[in-house]
Order: C-alpha cells, then structure tokens, then sequence
C-alpha cells in the first residue's frame, strides 16, 4: 500500500490564483481531512469527509473547498489564493485503529 | 470547542535519559488521545495512543499515561537516542478518531 499520497509536494502562486491540492488514499479508509500547519504551530483542521458525497467544516475552513466523489480522492481546491493561505497541507485517512498522514504540500502565496 | 495545551514547547535532553512531555484539554467528551513525531519536511507519524477506558499503554520505550479527571496525558520515552529528535504533537478526538485537534507541538533534541 503506498498509504496517502499528495501532489505536488511544493506550489507557488500569486495572490488570486485558483489551484488544486491532490490527495488519494488506497487503504479503503472511510473518513478523510485537510489539515494546515503554520510554523511554530500544530495542525488546524481545515475540512473533511467522512465518506464519498459527504464533506464537512472544520476548525479554519475559509478560502477553501472540498468534494469527496471517490473514497480514494480527496482535493482541497484554493479559489483565490491569499498570503494568509501560505502553508503546509497535510491531508489524512482514517480508521478505528487511527489516523495517518500524507507527505504534505508546502505551498507560498506570493 | 475544544483547546488542547501542550508543555514544553522545546525540550533538550542528554540521550540514554528520559523525556516527558505533557498535554492538558478542555472538552470532557474526548476520548481517543494520540500522539505523533513529525520529522523535517515529513508528515506526522502515529506513534502511540490511549483510549479512554484505560490509563497507561506502553509500546517499548514509550508509554502514554491518562488523567481523565484531571483533563491530561503525558508521552514518556525512556532511554531516549539521537533518533528520537524531532517535534511531538499531542491531540485530542472522539470516539472514531478522527476530527484531532492538536497540541502546539514539543521539539525535543536528544543530544549524543
């Protein structure tokens, strides 16, 4: 199993630009979230899903949406970046036996 | 909602020694409480965890203990190497163990 998998690894944008941070899980997990991490800072939930067609708000959902199609796939899409949106994004899966985490996506807003 | 505090922020200790770290919370409806040791440039990894129908669970030389009353649950690592340097977060969840809300992170610096 390659666990979850986020693409790209590292994103530059400029302020107002639109992007989608990929991620994908092959271990059949039915909950999966979006998660920042500021420096100095532990991770702030952003939005999740406890299974495909059903997304919820987290802790610091503005700014950003999600949509749950496929158990596997779970993109966090930023409409009009912001600085205030540069980041660290960790995407997760999981089950009763815990949760796990992707490699994460560093992304600057210029 | 729920605040979860974690002490200390940054901790050096001299390897072959112990380490404590420590985490304090707010909602008395949590009861799935991990740990994680995140590496440079890695996402966090899963470590150990307790659930709230037992005080103590110890995985070789780390251990987690919980005070339910108290609101607190601490990560002790024995025996402490070089390897063991990186930033431990704790956190706090429901029953399904998911929606974490985490602790502000302890980078802990195991020195040889």
């Amino acid at each position: 199993n390659a666990g979850v998998t986020q693409t790209p690894k590292f994103q530059v944008l400029k302020t107002g630009q639109s992007m989608t941070l990929q991620c994908a899980q092959d271990m059949n997990h039915e909950y999966m979230s979006w998660y920042r991490q500021d420096p100095g800072m532990g991770l702030r939930l952003i939005h999740y899903s406890v299974g495909a067609g059903i997304t919820d708000q987290g802790e610091v959902p503005n700014g950003y949406n999600v949509s749950r199609s496929t158990t596997e796939d779970f993109p966090l899409r930023l409409l009009s970046a912001a600085p205030s949106q540069t980041s660290v994004y960790f995407c997760a899966s999981s089950n009763r036996l815990g949760q796990y985490f992707g490699p994460g996506t560093r992304l600057l807003v210029l | 909602g729920e605040n979860v505090e974690q002490h200390p922020s940054t901790l050096s200790v001299q390897e072959g020694d112990s380490a404590v770290i420590k985490c304090t919370y707010s909602d008395s409806a949590s009861n799935y409480f991990p740990w994680y040791k995140q590496e440079l440039g890695k996402g966090p990894q899963l470590i150990i965890d307790i659930r709230s129908n037992v005080g103590e669970k110890k995985d070789q030389r780390i251990a987690v203990t919980l005070n339910k009353t108290a609101k607190h649950f601490s990560l002790h690592i024995t025996e402490t190497q070089p390897e063991d340097s990186a930033v431990y977060f704790c956190a706090t969840g429901g029953a399904a163990g998911n929606m974490l809300t985490f602790g502000g992170g302890t980078r802990l610096m195991v020195k040889p």
